[in-house]
């Protein structure tokens, strides 16, 4: 049972610099979401889903780019790097109320 | 607006010390409550939860209750060991909605 899988779990990029965060889930889950954890601020939501085809901003959408084609998947697509953007990143299932993490992407812009 | 205030961190206690971490929340409805543990190097687990008020959520040692009327979430261990060094986060998701809302977390390291 893998539950929530993210990839890679870790990254280095250079300022400007795009890529796809991965993340799949094997619980057939309709509701899907990105946190991003910085010191001292606890995880803040970047995107969600609530199902295939529909994807809603959270509390720091700027800079991230989402899509949902299929119930399994919901990559997470940083446009142009920055190192503000240097962070771990979670992705998370939900279902009634409880949730799953996957085990975090850990992310450096330089 | 919905927020949630840990007690701040970091916490250093000796092994088998009793642990307490303070929670409290702000939410618009009724909410479910949560603690989150963040070992070295890992991702979030669920560590315990609790959906109603007066509900008492345990695990490997650890117990919270839902204080509907101090709107608060204490974490409470009796003897902590060297194992238990984390980050605990507390949390909150308002009934109908998938969203969770964290506290900042605190930062515990035991000694032995």
């Amino acid at each position: 049972n893998a539950g929530v899988t993210q990839t890679p779990k870790f990254q280095v990029l250079k300022t400007g610099q795009s890529m796809t965060l991965q993340c799949a889930q094997d619980m057939n889950h309709e509701y899907m979401s990105w946190y991003r954890q910085d010191p001292g601020m606890g995880l803040r939501l970047i995107h969600y889903s609530v199902g295939a085809g529909i994807t809603d901003q959270g509390e720091v959408p700027n800079g991230y780019n989402v899509s949902r084609s299929t119930t399994e998947d919901f990559p997470l697509r940083l446009l142009s790097a920055a190192p503000s953007q240097t962070s771990v990143y979670f992705c998370a299932s939900s279902y009634s109320g409880t949730i799953y993490f996957g085990e975090g992407s850990w992310l450096t812009v330089v | 607006g919905n927020s949630v205030t840990q007690m701040e961190g970091p916490v250093t206690l000796s092994e088998e010390a009793f642990l307490t971490i303070n929670c409290t929340y702000t939410a618009t409805g009724y909410p479910s409550l949560f603690w989150y543990v963040q070992y070295p190097g890992e991702g979030l687990q669920l560590l315990l939860k609790a959906t109603k008020a007066d509900d008492k959520g345990s695990n490997k040692g650890f117990e919270a209750t839902y204080r509907k009327e101090t709107t608060s979430f204490h974490l409470e261990k009796g003897s902590v060991q060297v194992s238990d060094s984390a980050v605990y986060f507390c949390a909150i998701i308002i009934q109908g909605a998938q969203k969770l809302v964290f506290g900042q977390g605190t930062r515990l390291t035991i000694n032995p």
